[in-house]
């Protein structure tokens, strides 16, 4: 079975708070992905990844940056946590270059920014 | 840009009634058509997809036809159950390279 696994499924921070949040998939999947998603809004694209240390700027990137330094693991930071970052995040992984592939998700982390 | 625009929940349906959520895009060129599902405290999983036009995709009684002529993906099922419960996602790739794109997703509930 593929596993997507995030490190918490809940987060309290406060604001301007350093925030890290982790995604490690089990598949040798070349891609991963990071979205936020919000009511009323559906799913967006933060950043995503198609190979070790690169990364392309999704829809809304702007407060975030993220790291891949293994192949396994997708970080997502948030440099400075402000209260409009509370979400849910979601991390997602693929198989092969391109996304015509089914993209695994986690089971996501609701963020709360005080 | 591309775009998927799906119908607004919540949807509330009684056991065994028939399930359609419309969707329909925009997209340049000849996109990749996906619907997503995400129960209760989970992530989204894929539910079923299409990658040309007049490809019929299903999965577990759900099935869904890409349209080209009317740029639509509905969503259908014959009889729901209370399991069905979740909220379903329409998405599309225009081609190999480019991440998915999402409509706002649509909150179903079957009541028994």
């Amino acid at each position: 079975d593929v596993k997507v696994t995030q490190s918490s499924r809940y987060l309290v921070k406060r604001t301007g708070e350093k925030v890290f949040l982790e995604c490690v998939q089990d598949m040798d999947h070349e891609n991963m992905f990071w979205y936020r998603q919000d009511p009323g809004l559906g799913l967006r694209l933060i950043y995503f990844s198609y190979d070790v240390k690169m990364k392309e700027k999704g829809d809304i990137p702007e407060g975030y940056s993220v790291s891949r330094e293994k192949k396994e693991r997708f970080s997502l930071i948030l440099e400075s946590a402000s209260t409009n970052q509370t979400s849910m995040y979601l991390c997602a992984s693929s198989f092969e270059a391109g996304s015509y592939n089914e993209q695994f998700f986690g089971p996501g982390t609701r963020l709360t920014v005080l | 840009g591309d775009s998927v625009t799906q119908m607004e929940g919540p949807v509330t349906l009684s056991e065994e009634a028939c399930l359609t959520i419309n969707c329909t895009y925009t997209a340049t060129g000849y996109p990749s058509l996906f619907w997503y599902v995400q129960y209760p405290g989970e992530g989204l999983q894929l539910l079923l997809k299409a990658t040309k036009a007049d490809d019929k995709g299903s999965n577990k009684g759900f099935e869904a036809t890409y349209r080209k002529e009317t740029t639509s993906f509905h969503l259908e099922k014959g009889s729901v159950q209370v399991s069905d419960s979740a909220v379903y996602f329409c998405a599309l790739t225009p081609d190999t390279n480019t991440p998915l794109v999402f409509g706002k997703g649509t909150r179903l509930s079957v009541i028994a």
